[in-house]
């Protein structure tokens, strides 16, 4: 069985400042671990993944995700927050080895940019 | 390369009426997903396809919800009869399936539907 949680259903930070979203997961097999990004009306665009591998991932738009193993952790760092950050930020999980089971998804933080 | 396309992308219907969504998925990807997004929530998983085949509908509100995927391409979600809580955006997604599986999802923009 596989989870997601993610810390706070919204963050506000100001443009510039360091942006920092939660991810934690279970997972019972090795996860692989996705950021997506969702704007209003829009379907939901991928960020970074960490499938094996180097476990600091660079993702677009100057994201990046460290895969934490000892802390079941996945959490989503950029140094500085630009207007067009704000969305909705997704948190996903599936497990290598498990049937190619679809992702699952987390609830969601909402990432608002004050200028 | 085309992304998924679906359709419509706007729907309003009276509760106990019947709707479909069509979804195409990129060329070439054999997996197809419908998620359910209902506001303020993270997507939830309806059923996957490899091909034509169903390889997980353990979520699915069968009593009300159908779909399919004759020939392994395009599917389609029915609603019938439609109850308001079904009120949500419809996402389609698709992803490769051979040695380079990665998990990726791609896509595509939702069908959202309000049921009155």
């Amino acid at each position: 069985a596989q989870s997601v949680t993610q810390l706070g259903s919204h963050v506000s930070v100001s443009e510039g400042a360091l942006v920092l979203l939660r991810c934690n997961y279970s997972s019972s097999v090795p996860p692989y671990l996705f950021w997506y990004v969702q704007y209003p009306n829009q379907g939901l665009q991928l960020l970074l993944k960490y499938t094996t591998g180097a476990t600091l991932v660079k993702g677009i738009n100057g994201f990046e995700a460290e895969f934490k193993k000892s802390e079941t952790s996945f959490h989503l760092t950029k140094p500085s927050a630009h207007m067009s950050d704000a969305a909705e930020y997704f948190c996903a999980v599936t497990g290598f080895g498990a049937g190619r089971r679809a992702l699952t998804f987390g609830s969601g933080t909402r990432l608002q940019v004050q200028p | 390369e085309a992304g998924v396309a679906q359709s419509p992308r706007y729907k309003i219907i009276e509760k106990r009426q019947s709707v479909a969504f069509w979804c195409n998925p990129i060329s070439g990807h054999a997996t197809l997903y419908w998620y359910q997004q209902i506001l303020g929530q993270g997507p939830k998983l309806l059923i996957q396809f490899q091909n034509n085949g169903v390889v997980d509908d353990s979520q699915l509100p069968k009593d009300r919800f159908s779909a399919e995927r004759l020939k392994g391409v395009d599917s389609t979600l029915k609603i019938q009869p439609a109850k308001l809580e079904d009120s949500a955006v419809y996402l389609c997604a698709s992803s490769l399936t051979s040695d380079r599986y990665t998990g990726e999802l791609f896509f595509g923009e939702g069908s959202r539907l309000t049921v009155l």
